[in-house]
């Protein structure tokens, strides 16, 4: 079955600091896909990034990066010096390749609070 | 930079009555979803749509839901006969279709939600 678990539910760090957001999911599709979406204050949700299963490749784009490993099924999200703004709801999202609509299934979310 | 459109922001309904959410998704996309977030949860799917059809619906998407796209750009969420427990955020999603074994792969952008309250 497919699941999608964010063990942290609070993470706070003061401004500056780096920041990791666990993601640990279970899928039994070898072709899948991983997103992080962004929940800020305000309510909406807002996408960040996205990863294919079968593409390895660790990246940066900004402040932020992703570290994805097929071993141990983890999809883990940084923030590098963070900001108060970065301050949110972050959820964690997998979407399997035999699912034809494609739907999102979520993590609980982790809730970043940066303190100045 | 296109975006995903909900109305109303916030809707108020006793219970038992009917309620339509509406969205207009991003024009060139061809997916459409709604979820709901009871407050303090997580993102729940409710129902994918494809061509004029229903893809797949969740457990929550029961016989008191219904979902129409009625002219092409508006694709509705209707509640029938509403219970406490619909209280919710319900956001709409659209995404813009893959290539081939790609095709789960494109983001799914969402709308603001809104904020149904039952009471």
């Amino acid at each position: 079955a497919q699941k999608v678990t964010q063990a942290q539910t609070e993470i706070s760090v003061v401004e500056k600091e780096d920041v990791t957001l666990d993601c640990v999911y279970e899928t039994r599709d070898t072709t899948y896909y991983l997103f992080w979406y962004k929940q800020p204050p305000s309510g909406e949700l807002v996408f960040l990034i996205r990863r294919n299963s079968f593409d390895e490749q660790n990246e940066i784009s900004g402040r932020y990066s992703w570290n994805f490993q097929k071993s141990t099924s983890s999809f883990n999200f940084t923030i590098t010096a963070s900001q108060v703004v970065d301050s949110a709801v972050y959820f964690c999202a997998l979407s399997e390749l035999y699912n034809q609509g494609g739907k999102l299934i979520f993590g609980q979310g982790t809730e970043l609070s940066v303190k100045p | 930079e296109p975006e995903v459109t909900q109305t109303p922001s916030h809707q108020v309904t006793q219970m038992g009555q009917e309620v339509i959410l509406r969205c207009v998704p991003i024009s060139n996309h061809l997916y459409f979803y709604w979820y709901r977030q009871i407050l303090g949860q997580k993102v729940e799917f409710l129902v994918s749509f494809y061509n004029n059809e229903i893809s797949e619906k969740s457990e929550i998407f029961d016989d008191q839901f219904s979902v129409e796209r009625p002219d092409g750009s508006n694709f509705t969420l209707k509640i029938r006969s509403t219970k406490l427990e619909d209280s919710a955020m319900y956001f709409c999603a659209s995404r813009e279709p893959g290539q081939g074994v790609l095709d789960s792969n494109q983001p799914q952008h969402f709308g603001d939600g809104t904020r149904l309250s039952i009471l």
